[in-house]
């Protein structure tokens, strides 16, 4: 059973650097049959889609973000990491991981999500 | 930017009832790379259907999709207490690559 698990700090100062890490177990980030992805949602609201990475490397990111948004793939630990920088209360959101399939670009496994809350 | 608008914003009814949820765009999305998921509180989103017709693994059939072009179409034929929730629909393929209708909720009426 393939399972995705956020971790990463909870409370982030504004303009500083938000960063996250997904752990995958159960299946692996090198293989060509997704994309690894984040979506954010602010508490109550719906869902935004930030970015993904490609076992290679690769990216794509919503370009309302892409100026700030970085997504990486560490093979070695099975993870993928995002970091998003300078950012404001308007940040603040529950932010999941999940695999996003290539084939049909539906998202069959998501992580429970973390909240980052941005606040002095 | 292609754009979702969900309708309705809430739709208030009772088990055993029929619902249907609309997901308009604001320009063609392919068929291929249309999905909906369902979200309970406190719970990360489940994908219901993909390919804007196609059931994902183990969701039950009274769930079905339909549509093309700018309009697909969310039915639940027969509703059951566990499926009062928020519905989004979601695109692949244009500006922004990725994104989700601004949802629907589905509440006991």
């Amino acid at each position: 059973q393939v399972q995705l698990q956020e971790s990463g700090p909870g409370l982030v100062k504004p303009s500083e650097t938000l960063s996250l890490t997904c752990t995958v177990s159960g299946g692996s980030v090198s293989s060509g049959s997704y994309y690894w992805s984040w979506i954010r949602q602010p508490p109550g609201k719906g869902l935004e889609w930030i970015g993904y990475v490609y076992y290679n490397g690769g990216t794509n990111y919503n370009p309302s973000l892409k100026s700030r948004v970085t997504i990486s793939v560490d093979s070695s630990k099975n993870q993928f990491s995002l970091k998003l920088t300078s950012v404001t209360a308007a940040d603040t959101a529950i932010y999941y991981c999940a695999r996003l399939l290539v084939g049909v670009k539906g998202v069959d496994y998501w992580g429970q999500g973390t909240l980052v809350t941005v606040s002095s | 930017e292609i754009v979702l608008t969900q309708s309705p914003g809430t739709l208030s009814l009772s088990p055993g009832e029929r619902a249907t949820l609309s997901c308009r765009a604001s320009q063609s999305v392919s068929s291929s790379y249309l999905a909906w998921y369902q979200q309970k509180p406190g719970r990360a989103p489940r994908l219901l259907i993909y390919g804007a017709s196609s059931r994902a693994t183990g969701i039950p059939d009274r769930f079905s999709g339909s549509g093309s072009g700018t309009d697909f179409t969310l039915t639940i034929s027969r509703l059951e207490p566990e499926d009062f929730a928020v519905y989004y629909c979601q695109q692949y393929g244009s500006s922004p690559p990725l994104s989700f209708g601004g949802g629907t909720t589905v509440e006991i009426k």
